[in-house]
């Protein structure tokens, strides 16, 4: 089992519909979690941190922690064709570390 | 201001090769980190450098690869002999130290692309 899995896709949603983005993972100790957006030939960026159960919202983003189910999603609003790119989950075992563990990522397509 | 800055952006030798990719953290980051990404295991970490000393390798996929920061503003990825398999995008980031337990963001840099034949 991979420590953080996700639908490698493609998500396809129409303009201005909600992509829902999801990622389980392994590692019961866990502590912080990450999305990071990927454009096709560019470097990750990051986009989200969560590290407490709920919700947390920025903007057209709300990340979502469940920690009893280990799953952690993100909720992209009114979704525009400028978010197609491939959606990172990463995942911080423990603090005080700066290492974190990456799925490999669900692309998705926001055709307009 | 100057971002992570990785050289070179696009490397292709031949199987047997001894390859050097190279990285300019961030100014006054403290941490340095290589990860490869392909499409069959994503991103993956295969070392990463606290004041330029390194803290865990254990994602190094064999001796062929050694990793170097002799001082904060430069670090190498030398894969020697390079093989096809080693053929990924190669990315390098750095981010501050920590404040108490809290996460600072990584900063990846463009990266560089590395085809064996």
């Amino acid at each position: 089992q991979k420590e953080v899995e996700q639908n490698s896709g493609p998500l396809s949603v129409p303009e201005g519909a909600i992509a829902s983005l999801n990622c389980t993972y392994s590692d019961r100790v866990s502590q912080s979690f990450f999305w990071y957006r990927q454009y096709s030939g560019k470097s990750p960026e990051l986009i989200m941190s969560i590290y407490s159960n709920g919700d947390k919202e920025d903007g057209r983003f709300t990340a979502q922690l469940n920690k009893a189910s280990q799953y952690v999603s993100l909720l992209i609003r009114d979704s525009q064709p400028s978010d197609s790119a491939t959606y990172l989950c990463a995942v911080r075992r423990n603090t005080g570390f700066q290492k974190l563990v990456f799925g490999t990522g669900t692309r998705l397509l926001v055709s307009p | 201001d100057a971002g992570v800055i990785q050289s070179p952006r696009h490397e292709v030798t031949e199987m047997g090769q001894e390859v050097t990719l190279r990285c300019k953290p961030i100014s006054g980051h403290d941490y340095l980190f290589w990860y490869r990404q392909t499409m069959m295991r994503g991103l993956e970490l295969l070392i990463y450098f606290n004041n330029n000393v390194p803290i865990d390798d254990s994602g190094m996929p064999e001796d062929r690869f050694s990793a170097k920061m002799p001082n904060a503003s430069f670090s190498t990825l030398k894969i020697q002999p390079s093989e096809p398999r080693d053929s990924a995008v190669y990315f390098c980031a750095s981010s501050l130290a920590l404040a108490g337990l809290s996460y600072n963001e990584q900063f990846f840099g463009p990266g560089t692309r590395l085809t064996v034949l």
